[in-house]
């Protein structure tokens, strides 16, 4: 069945640093894609969305471009900053047109980012 | 924002103990709501689907029985742990959406069974 596999963490790193959580899925059919990010206390947000291949979703800075040949949405920022520590869960629908019904989800990757 | 508001966020409880945990849409009527069940260092599993006034769609593997689901108005889902023993043990978080929003997610509830 459909899956989606990313990096375990923590990831930890300095403020301003270059983020990078790779993504890959398995998925029969043609998916949309989602990160998720979850802040402490709080519930998933969406942070951002592709729904087709070379779509690139971008919010806050943060940005991953759906890969069809890799079959990965890697989560990219150019520089972190301390609000940015949160979990970042990466996820597939298994309905295209960006349709969010029933979702498959990664284990997250908490990042901490350090002053 | 919509906002999804689930409780408690945090409950232990003794084995063989039934545990009831509360999903509601505080600004949207929530035509579906969907459980969650993430184990450590695993992935978020979907465990049952719901529509206001029908009964859940459950996972393969997810017992009926034992995780009642009840959506008796578009604004609230419970999910009971019945009879809950330690390996049930785990992270549980709904989310919500209807027609035309996209999905919200509560914050969570951590249940420890002892």
């Amino acid at each position: 069945g459909d899956s989606v596999t990313q990096m375990e963490g923590p990831v930890t790193l300095s403020e301003e640093a270059f983020l990078t959580i790779n993504c890959t899925y398995t998925a029969t059919g043609y998916p949309s894609l989602f990160w998720y990010v979850q802040y402490p206390g709080e519930g998933l947000q969406l942070l951002l969305k592709a729904t087709k291949a070379d779509d690139k979703g971008s919010n806050k800075g943060f940005e991953a471009t759906y890969r069809k040949e890799t079959t990965s949405f890697h989560l990219e920022k150019g520089s972190v900053q301390v609000s940015d520590s949160a979990v970042y869960f990466c996820a597939l629908s298994d309905r295209g047109g960006g349709a969010t019904n029933k979702l498959i989800f990664g284990t997250g990757t908490l990042l901490a980012v350090q002053p | 924002g919509a906002v999804v508001s689930q409780h408690p966020s945090r409950v232990i409880c003794k084995s063989g103990t039934s545990v009831k945990i509360e999903c509601r849409s505080l600004d949207f009527q929530a035509t579906t709501m969907f459980w969650y069940r993430q184990f450590p260092k695993q992935s978020l599993m979907l465990m049952a689907t719901s529509n206001e006034g029908s009964k859940a769609t459950y996972e393969q593997g997810v017992e009926k029985d034992k995780f009642l689901i009840n959506h008796a108005s578009l604004t609230l889902s419970t999910l009971t742990v019945t009879s809950a023993h330690p390996e049930d043990s785990s992270f549980y978080i709904c989310s919500a959406n209807a027609p035309g929003l996209r999905l919200f997610f509560g914050s969570g509830t951590q249940l420890s069974v002892l």
